[in-house]
């Protein structure tokens, strides 16, 4: 089973439409991240969060908001989808390492989401 | 703000040959780099890293990258490519302070043909 496990794996939904991506991790990790991928673009992040109580915005947060459940579960929701939030959606993780900014990322498999 | 610059999208190759993915980034303060590997359908996992020390950083799969801080650039080499090294690569930076919040460049994919 994936360490950092995403659902749904695709979505297809209509303009204005509530759409909630999912996000597990078994990695015992206690920073969480949401990131969009766009061709030629990469990834840009959404949100972040490095503990249960701690939510942070990225740098295109507009038209999203996130919910850390529990130390395990980081949610994103988009409240009023738009065509322009279709993209490849990653939740990763990581362990703040030896000093903070030295672990690496753990991803998911990606959400692909279309909004017609 | 950093900021990072993949020079080429796509980059095609012929198995057995070398490759070279160029990647350059723009900070005022010290900075981590790493590359990242996104194959077909799958998440990113990590090739290699620099925090320090040696410039020259061996990663996974036979690939290696180069730290040049006068002139800002983290290349990416393999000097003989396979049909499995076929994937999207991805350049990424973080300030040393900034609790692994990656800013990612925008990608080069690497076709190797037969």
């Amino acid at each position: 089973d994936a360490d950092v496990t995403q659902t749904p794996r695709n979505r297809i939904t209509k303009t204005g439409k509530r759409i909630m991506l999912e996000c597990s991790q078994t990695k015992g990790h206690d920073r969480m991240y949401w990131y969009r991928q766009d061709p030629g673009l990469g990834l840009r992040l959404i949100y972040y969060s490095f503990d249960v109580k701690d939510i942070n915005k990225g740098e295109i947060s507009d038209g999203y908001s996130v919910s850390r459940q529990a130390q395990a579960k980081f949610s994103l929701s988009l409240e009023s989808a738009i065509p322009n939030q279709t993209a490849l959606y990653f939740c990763a993780t990581s362990d703040p390492g030896v000093g903070a900014g030295t672990g690496e990322l753990f991803f998911g498999e990606g959400s692909r989401l279309t909004v017609l | 703000a950093q900021s990072v610059t993949q020079l080429d999208s796509q980059v095609p190759v012929f198995e057995e040959a070398p490759v070279e993915l160029r990647c350059n980034y723009s900070s005022s303060v010290s900075v981590y780099l790493f590359w990242y590997v996104q194959y077909p359908n799958q998440g990113l996992q990590l090739l290699l890293k620099y925090l320090s020390g040696s410039t020259l950083v061996k990663g996974i799969n036979g690939f290696e990258a180069e730290f040049n801080k006068s002139q800002t650039s983290f290349h990416l080499r393999k000097p003989s490519v396979h049909i499995s090294d076929t994937a999207e690569y991805f350049c990424a930076v973080t300030l040393k302070a900034a609790g692994n919040k990656l800013t990612f460049g925008g990608g080069t994919r690497v076709l190797v043909k037969p």
